[in-house]
Parts: structure tokens; sequence; C-alpha cells
């Protein structure tokens, strides 16, 4: 079974502070992803990578950066935490090709910016 | 960009009632159509998908339709049960492309009554 491994499932931090959100994947998967789930305003894309160092920007990618330094591996940094990136942080995985959409979800980290 | 509207935003009915979640799509190019329940506290997992070259897909109590003409699909859950409690997510995406990007809709709450 594919994991997906969020390093933490709850976050606390101060505005400004520099965050950093892990995860790791053990199949394998080509594509990760990086979503924010807010209340009433499902999943939205932040970033993406289909490759080692390869990053393309979702649909809310301000105040976001990410890094793939290696296969199984994407991060996803808040350089200036700000209140309104309060929110729950779901990082999923998936094989390339046309055969294999469908995406693995880690647990999600609950990030709170005070 | 592709945009995906789901509704209703919450559903409730009885136990043994059919249930029935509808999401339209923008863009004709998208061919893949995946739908994920997230109980409270779980990561989002894939219950159905549904491809453009076919029109319904069944898979016990749960179906999927599609019509590509009017750009909306819905998920069909007959029989309920309280276990079908949770929030359902539509998604729409192209899978030729690299990566797997898959918009979401905004989601549905079903609540199941016994």
């Amino acid at each position: 079974d594919v994991k997906v491994t969020q390093s933490s499932r709850y976050l606390v931090k101060r505005t400004g502070e520099k965050v950093f959100l892990e995860c790791v994947q053990d199949m394998d998967h080509e594509n990760m992803f990086w979503y924010r789930q807010d209340p009433g305003l499902g999943l939205r894309l932040i970033y993406f990578s289909y490759d080692v160092k390869m990053k393309e920007k979702g649909d809310i990618p301000e105040g976001y950066s990410v890094s793939r330094e290696k296969k199984e591996r994407f991060s996803l940094i808040l350089e200036s935490a700000s209140t309104n990136q309060t929110s729950m942080y779901l990082c999923a995985s998936s094989l390339r090709g046309t055969s294999n959409e469908k995406l693995f979800f880690g647990s999600g980290t609950q990030l709170s910016v005070l | 960009g592709e945009n995906v509207e789901q509704h209703p935003s919450t559903l409730s009915v009885q136990e043994g009632d059919s249930a029935v979640i509808k999401c339209t799509y923008s863009d004709s190019a998208s061919n893949y159509f995946p739908w994920y329940k997230q109980e409270l506290g779980k990561r989002p997992q894939l219950i159905i998908d549904i491809r453009s070259n076919v029109g319904e897909k069944k898979d016990q109590r749960i179906a999927v339709t599609l019509n590509k003409t009017a750009k909306h699909f819905s998920l069909h859950i007959t029989e309920t049960q309280p276990e079908d409690s949770a929030v359902y997510f539509c998604a729409a995406s192209i899978r030729d492309t690299n990566a797997g990007k898959s918009t979401f809709g905004d989601g549905t709450t079903l609540t199941v009554k016994p």
C-alpha cells in the first residue's frame, strides 16, 4: 500500500517565521502535490512537481515555495508565515502516466499561524 | 484554467435513501473525473473514477455518470448507510499531461441519519 507521510500533524508558528512542511512517499511516484484545504473551499493546489528538481505553480502559489531534491520528498516552504496561511495542508502523490491518475494523500498538517 | 463547481454543499438523507452529488467542469479537454471521500479527521481517498470514453461506471452501491456534452458528472450512492457520512470531493483533470493536476470542487458534506 502506498504511504504518504507528512512530518507533522499539528504545527503552531508565529507570524513572520519561515515554516517547512515535509512530505515523503514510499512508492516511487513521479508526481507530488501540495494542496491547501479550507472549509467550504475544497482542495486548492499550491504547487506540484512531476520530477526531481521540477516544480510548477498551482492555483494559489503566492507566499509559498517548494523543494524537490529527491524523488520521494517534496517540501513546502512558507517564506514568512502569515495568519491567512492558517490551514490544513495536504500532500499527495501519483504515478505518472495516463492510466494512473489516482492521488494518494498524506494525513495532513494543521498549521496555525499566530 | 479548469473550474469545477459542486452541488449541493451539504446533503442530509435518511438511511436507505439515495444521494446524488453533481459537478460541472469548464475545460472540454478534461478527460478524467475522480471522486474522493474524506471521513472526519482522515485523508481523502479515491472511491470511484470515470474516464471520458465511458458514460457510466458502477461499483456496488456507488455509481458515477458523465455527460461530456453538458460537461457535468454526478455521484450516485444508493441504499445509504451511516458510514457513508463524509465530505465528498469531485475533481477533473487532463490525463495526458506530465503531472495529473486535478482541480477539485468545493466538497459536499453528506450526513446519513440512522
